[in-house]
């Protein structure tokens, strides 16, 4: 079964600074997609970032850029000129391509310091 | 359309009750999804529809819990017999077949004394 791990339960950043969270995953799997959620107190979980496994490239959006490593099955996001408006849990999420089951990591809690 | 709605936000109830919960979609998004997350964990599948029809189910959606998609449209899960062991944030999501995208309400939180 797959599996997402998300090392870091907190993570704190300066406003304007740049900070990563890691994500590994477990998968006998070549096709799949990985997503990164956010999901700010009391309100719901919004995509921030995808990647399709058969890419090559990292994905970025804006400020959101990810490190995806295939053979080493890890998918990290970083975060550029953090804003205090970044500041929320963040769930790593792995879904099969033939499969609806989206696995999801523990999060990481992001705080953003002015 | 203003997204996924969820319907209570918050539901306090008694061991031993039945609860309801329901979801409102995307407007023509044909598949949905139940999810359930406990305090410091992420979200965990529990079940999804395609149109009205449930086409998976996690184990852990137990013999006490039940889902339905009647029209295609809205979904309820409930839980019978609740046990302090369901409370938890219950989370509906929706998106179009062939979407990788999946959008979330904001979920029912459930507590169970």
């Amino acid at each position: 079964a797959q599996t997402v791990t998300q090392s870091q339960p907190e993570m704190s950043v300066q406003e304007a600074e740049t900070v990563t969270l890691s994500c590994t995953y477990d998968t006998s799997e070549s096709d799949y997609y990985l997503f990164w959620y956010k999901q700010p107190p009391s309100r719901q979980m919004i995509l921030v970032i995808r990647q399709e496994a058969y890419k090559q490239q990292n994905a970025t959006e804006n400020r959101f850029s990810v490190n995806f490593q295939k053979a080493a099955k890890s998918f990290s996001l970083k975060i550029s000129d953090s804003q205090l408006g970044d500041a929320a849990m963040y769930f790593c999420a792995y879904r099969s391509y033939n499969n609806n089951d989206m696995r999801f990591g523990a999060g990481t809690r992001l705080t953003v310091k002015p | 359309d203003t997204g996924v709605s969820q319907n209570p936000r918050h539901k306090i109830t008694k061991r031993g009750q039945n609860v309801t919960f329901r979801c409102d979609p995307i407007s023509e998004h044909n598949r949905l999804y139940w999810y359930r997350q406990t305090l410091g964990q992420g979200p965990e599948f529990l079940t999804y529809f395609q149109n009205e029809a449930q086409l998976e189910k996690s184990r852990l959606l137990s013999d006490r819990f039940s889902a339905e998609r009647p029209k295609g449209s809205f979904s309820t899960l409930e839980i019978q017999r609740t046990e302090q062991g369901d409370s938890a944030m219950y989370l509906c999501a929706s998106s179009f077949v062939g979407d990788t995208e999946a959008f979330f309400g904001q979920g029912t939180r459930l507590t169970v004394v």
